[in-house]
């Protein structure tokens, strides 16, 4: 069964609203947490590291004070997509991994496919 | 970052083995060596892993070359639902990221 779950898999709202994306660990959890971006026929990239009890850290090129994420509890991460515009149209996705071995495999949620009208 | 070069495609007949080739001539000791995979309108799903010995598991073989700058994954009998895309990716010890590259698209004929 799936080990992480994001909500919602599909959102289309208007520009200029905000839109919140929840990702959850299952079965474990964990301390950090990632946020990817990928646009049709494109690879995925790296957004931010979500830490739990902490700041996230951005990729270079992703502002923060858009893409504003959360992490409260070692199960969920939120990604807010504030005050959305067309060109943030794309799929989110996140990942989560273990937080005791690092060469663990990370484990992906199965999207949110988020289009801004 | 060390990259991985691979095809930009290759296609497969099911029931058949695919053998898919990974180039990382810049990796360095402590690279471990992943695989995943994305089937379309989902998120990627870990396939494989190694760092320096061949490894197997339910779903793919990882041969991975002596000098460790070349991996292939291996889908021992291809099925329909092995379309999509797989990505070689290299993952530094103690490095949570991953870095996607463009994938190998593997199309599977019935």
């Amino acid at each position: 069964g799936a080990v992480v779950s994001q909500h919602p898999s599909r959102v289309i709202c208007k520009s200029g609203t905000s839109v919140k994306i929840e990702c959850r660990s299952l079965d474990f959890q964990a301390t950090t947490m990632f946020w990817y971006r990928q646009f049709p026929k494109q690879s995925l990239m790296l957004m931010a590291t979500s830490n739990e009890g902490s700041k996230a850290t951005y990729e270079q090129g992703v502002e923060k004070d858009k893409f504003l994420i959360n992490h409260a509890s070692l199960t969920l991460s939120t990604l807010t997509v504030t005050s959305a515009h067309p060109e943030d149209s794309s799929f989110y996705i996140c990942s989560a991994s273990s937080p005791v071995y690092s060469n663990q495999p990370q484990h992906f949620g199965d999207g949110t496919r988020l289009s801004i009208l | 970052d060390a990259k991985t070069t691979q095809p930009n495609s290759m296609e497969s007949n099911e029931e058949e083995p695919v053998h898919l080739p990974c180039n990382h001539s810049t990796i360095s000791g402590t690279d471990y060596i992943h695989w995943y995979r994305q089937l379309p309108s989902q998120g990627p799903e870990y396939v494989i892993h190694g760092l320096t010995s061949n490894v197997n598991n339910r779903m793919a073989s990882l041969a991975i070359a002596e000098d460790r700058k070349s991996s292939t994954l291996i889908l021992h009998r291809a099925t329909l639902r092995d379309a999509a895309v797989y990505y070689c990716i290299l993952r530094e010890r103690g490095d949570y990221k991953l870095s996607f590259g463009a994938g190998t698209t593997v199309t599977v004929r019935a």
